[in-house]
C-alpha cells in the first residue's frame, strides 16, 4: 500500500509567481486535507477536498486554491507569492470526511518565497 | 470553536527518564483528539487518538496519553525516554465543521544521553 506522496520536494519561488503543489493520496482515500506549517509553528489548515468538490476552508485568502481530480489525488495552487508564504506545505488523506478519520500526512514540499 | 495549546515548546528529559508533553483542549462539543510526532524533514505521523472510547489511549512506540473532561487535558506520557524520541510533538483536535485539525504550536523532544 503507497502512503501519501507530494511533489516537488522542494521549490523556491520569488514574490509574485505562482507555484503549483502536488499530493497523491493513499490508495482507497477520498478526502485530501491541506495545511501550511510555517517555520517553528503548527500546520494550519487551509482547506480540504471531498470527492473533487471544497469540503471545508480556513483562514487563507482566495489566492490559496485548490483541486481534486477523479483518482483523488491533489494540487494546491498559490498565485501572486509573498514571502510569508514560504513554509512546509503539508497533505494529508484520509478515507472518509469527517473529524474522526484518521488524516495520513505526505512528507511535504519546502516552499521558499524570496 | 475548537483549539489545542500545548504548555511548553521545549522539554528536556534525560535517557530512561519519564517523558511528560502537556496538552490543553477547548472544545465546545466532545473532542476528538490527537497526538502526532514529527521528525526532521518528514510529515507527521499519528502516536495516538481519542475519539471517546476509553480515557486512556495507548500509543505507538510506547507512548499513551490520559484523557481528563475535568481538567480538559491530553497529556502524553511515556515512562522511559529514548533517544529515537527526540523530535517535535503536536497536539489536534478534529474540528465540527471543517473537518480538518487545529493544531498546537508543538513541542520540541530533546533527549539528553
Amino acid at each position: 500500500e503507497t502512503g501519501v506522496t507530494q511533489s516537488p520536494t522542494h521549490l523556491i519561488k520569488t514574490r509574485g509567481q505562482q507555484v503549483t503543489l502536488r499530493c497523491s493520496s493513499q490508495s482507497g482515500h477520498n478526502t485530501v486535507s491541506w495545511y501550511q506549517q510555517a517555520l517553528g509553528q503548527g500546520p494550519q489548515f487551509i482547506f480540504q477536498y471531498y470527492r473533487e468538490e471544497e469540503n471545508g476552508r480556513g483562514n487563507f485568502p482566495p489566492r490559496f486554491s485548490g483541486l481534486q481530480f477523479p483518482n483523488y489525488s491533489s494540487e494546491l495552487n498559490v498565485n501572486a507569492l509573498e514571502l510569508d508564504d514560504s513554509a512546509l506545505y503539508l497533505c494529508a488523506s484520509s478515507l472518509d470526511r469527517g473529524r474522526y478519520n484518521e488524516q495520513f500526512f505526505g512528507p511535504g514540499t519546502r516552499l521558499t518565497v524570496l | 470553536a475548537q483549539s489545542v495549546t500545548q504548555l511548553g515548546s521545549h522539554v528536556s528529559v534525560s535517557e530512561g527518564a519519564l517523558v511528560l508533553l502537556r496538552c490543553n483542549y477547548s472544545s465546545s462539543v466532545p473532542p476528538y483528539l490527537f497526538w502526532y510526532v514529527q521528525y526532521p524533514n518528514q510529515g507527521l505521523q499519528l502516536l495516538l487518538k481519542y475519539t471517546s472510547a476509553a480515557t486512556l489511549v495507548k500509543g505507538i512506540n510506547g507512548f499513551e496519553a490520559e484523557f481528563k473532561k475535568s481538567e480538559t487535558s491530553f497529556h502524553l506520557t511515556k515512562p522511559s525516554a529514548h533517544m529515537s524520541d527526540a523530535a517535535e510533538y503536536f497536539c489536534a483536535v478534529g474540528t465540527l465543521n471543517n473537518n480538518d485539525m487545529r493544531f498546537g504550536a508543538g513541542t520540541r523532544l530533546t533527549v539528553k544521553p
